[in-house]
C-alpha cells in the first residue's frame, strides 16, 4: 500500500522558518510527480508548490512564491517542504501528494500553526 | 488560471435517495489530443485527508463503490451518489488537472435528511 506520511509541522511565529518532509514508501518514489496541497481550518483545498520526478523543475502558488521552497531527494524516497517568512494566513494542514495527472494517494497531513 | 465552481455548497439527502453535485470550468477541460476531460472528484470526511474518487471525469478509482459516478464533458460535469449511504458524509471536491495551476471547486457538503 502507498504510504506519505508528513512530518515538520507546529507553531511558529510570524517572520519564522519551518521544513516539512513526507517520507514516501511502498511505490517507485522517483517516477513521479508530488505536490504540496494545504487546507486553512473550515476551508478548501489550495495547491502549493509542485515539483517533477527528478527534481529539476518546480512551480508555486504565487501566494508562496519566493517564501517556500519544494525539493526531493530520490535516494531517501522524501519530499521537502522549506517554508521561510511564515505568515498567519499559512496557517493551514499541509498534504503531501502523489500525482498521476489525477492526485492518486494522499498523506494525512502536517498541522502547521503560525501565531505569536 | 481555470475556476472550478461547485453547486449547491450543501445539500441534505435521505438515506438511499440520489444526491447529485455540480461543478462548471470557466474554460474547457477536454484535451483535443487525447478526448479526455481532465477533472477529478475528491471525498473528504472529516479529520481525513481527501480521497480519490474519480478521475478522466468518469473513471471510477478502485475500491470506489459504484453508486458514485461521475460525467459531463468539456466545462460542466456532474458527481451522482445513486443511494446515498451513512458513510458518504462528507465534503466533495472536484479539480481540474488540464493545466498549471490545478485548481479545486470550493467543496459541497453531504449531509443526512
Amino acid at each position: 500500500e502507498v504510504q506519505l506520511v508528513e512530518s515538520g509541522g507546529g507553531l511558529v511565529q510570524p517572520g519564522g522558518s519551518l521544513r516539512l518532509s513526507c517520507a514516501a514508501s511502498e511505490f517507485t518514489f522517483s517516477s513521479y510527480w508530488m505536490y504540496w496541497v494545504r487546507q486553512a481550518p473550515g476551508k478548501g483545498l489550495v495547491w502549493v508548490a509542485r515539483i517533477n520526478s527528478d527534481g529539476s523543475s518546480t512551480d508555486y502558488a504565487d501566494s508562496v512564491k519566493g517564501r517556500f521552497t519544494i525539493s526531493r531527494d530520490n535516494a531517501k524516497n522524501t519530499l521537502y517542504l522549506q517554508m521561510n517568512s511564515l505568515r498567519a494566513e499559512d496557517t493551514a494542514v499541509y498534504y503531501c501528494v502523489r500525482t498521476n495527472y489525477y492526485f492518486d494517494y494522499w498523506g494525512r497531513g502536517t498541522l502547521v500553526t503560525v501565531s505569536s | 488560471d481555470i475556476v472550478m465552481t461547485q453547486s449547491p455548497d450543501s445539500l441534505a439527502v435521505s438515506l438511499g435517495e440520489r444526491a447529485t453535485i455540480n461543478c462548471k470550468s470557466s474554460q474547457s477541460v477536454l484535451s483535443s489530443s487525447n478526448n479526455k476531460n481532465f477533472l477529478a472528484w475528491y471525498q473528504q470526511k472529516p479529520g481525513q485527508p481527501p480521497k480519490l474518487l474519480i478521475y478522466w471525469a468518469s473513471t471510477r478509482e478502485s475500491g470506489v463503490p459504484d453508486r458514485f459516478s461521475g460525467s459531463g464533458s468539456g466545462t460542466d460535469f456532474t458527481l451522482t451518489i445513486s443511494s446515498l449511504q451513512a458513510e458518504d458524509v462528507a465534503v466533495y471536491y472536484c479539480q481540474h488537472y488540464y493545466s498549471s495551476p490545478v485548481t479545486f471547486g470550493g467543496g459541497t457538503k453531504v449531509e443526512i435528511k
